[in-house]
């Protein structure tokens, strides 16, 4: 059973756009959504996250946008940068003592210069 | 910045060789995790770790074991090694919310 679902599998945008990442969820108890960003041959880097308690969270370039009624989020990149090409994965957990987070599949994201 | 170091890097083995995965953090963190990844597809946790002599299993079935002796070291270990364990492994600390991931082990069993 995939708890978070994650779309689309792979995106590509030309520079400046603004890519969009979307994440659904099943389990009503999570209260907490990071999205990882990951480079080939490295380790996922935190990049953003938030709580359901916001419907909006801005860091930078990217903006997570979440939905509590949908049980959806979203990662918004603006100004897109070929640098910014690489994999990111949203995630879930519940509780604030363990934090197993569940991961999405994965978006494969590509900036055209 | 997290400071989470993983070894080897890379590692190409026999089948049947008995292998340890290093994972150090410098952090301080209690909770600690390992995860399994094909290239490019999703992460999967294998084995977490609540404090010292705490070790659970996750929610991917796992051939390998794990050991919590030192808050600051979690190493994984495979007893016999198969084709089938070829992949990326990542180890992961975090004090709360957030989860810090090293760099990750590649690990190639031929």
């Amino acid at each position: 059973q995939q708890q978070v679902k994650q779309s689309p599998q792979s995106l590509i945008v030309q520079k400046g756009g603004i890519p969009i990442i979307n994440c659904a969820y099943e389990n009503t108890a999570f209260d907490y959504f990071p999205w990882y960003q990951q480079f080939p041959g490295k380790g996922p880097a935190l990049l953003i996250a938030i709580r359901p308690d916001v419907s909006e969270k801005k860091e930078g370039r990217f903006t997570i946008s979440f939905n509590k009624s949908a049980k959806q989020f979203s990662l918004h990149i603006m100004d897109s940068q070929p640098g910014d090409s690489a994999t990111y994965f949203c995630a879930a957990s519940k509780g604030s003592g363990a934090q197993k987070l569940v991961f999405g599949q994965g978006t494969r994201l590509t900036i055209n210069p | 910045e997290a400071d989470i170091y993983q070894t080897p890097r890379y590692l190409v083995i026999g089948t049947g060789k008995k292998i340890t995965l290093e994972c150090s953090q410098t952090m301080g963190h209690d909770k600690m995790y390992w995860y399994q990844q094909d290239p490019g597809m999703e992460l999967h946790l294998i084995h977490y770790s609540y404090g010292v002599n705490s070790t659970e299993k996750g929610d991917l079935s796992s051939e390998s074991t794990v050991s919590r002796i030192r808050t600051e070291h979690f190493p994984l270990t495979l007893e016999s090694a198969r084709p089938s364990h070829t992949s990326q492994y990542l180890c992961a600390s975090s004090d709360a919310p957030g989860q810090y991931f090293g760099p990750g082990t590649r690990l190639t069993v031929t």
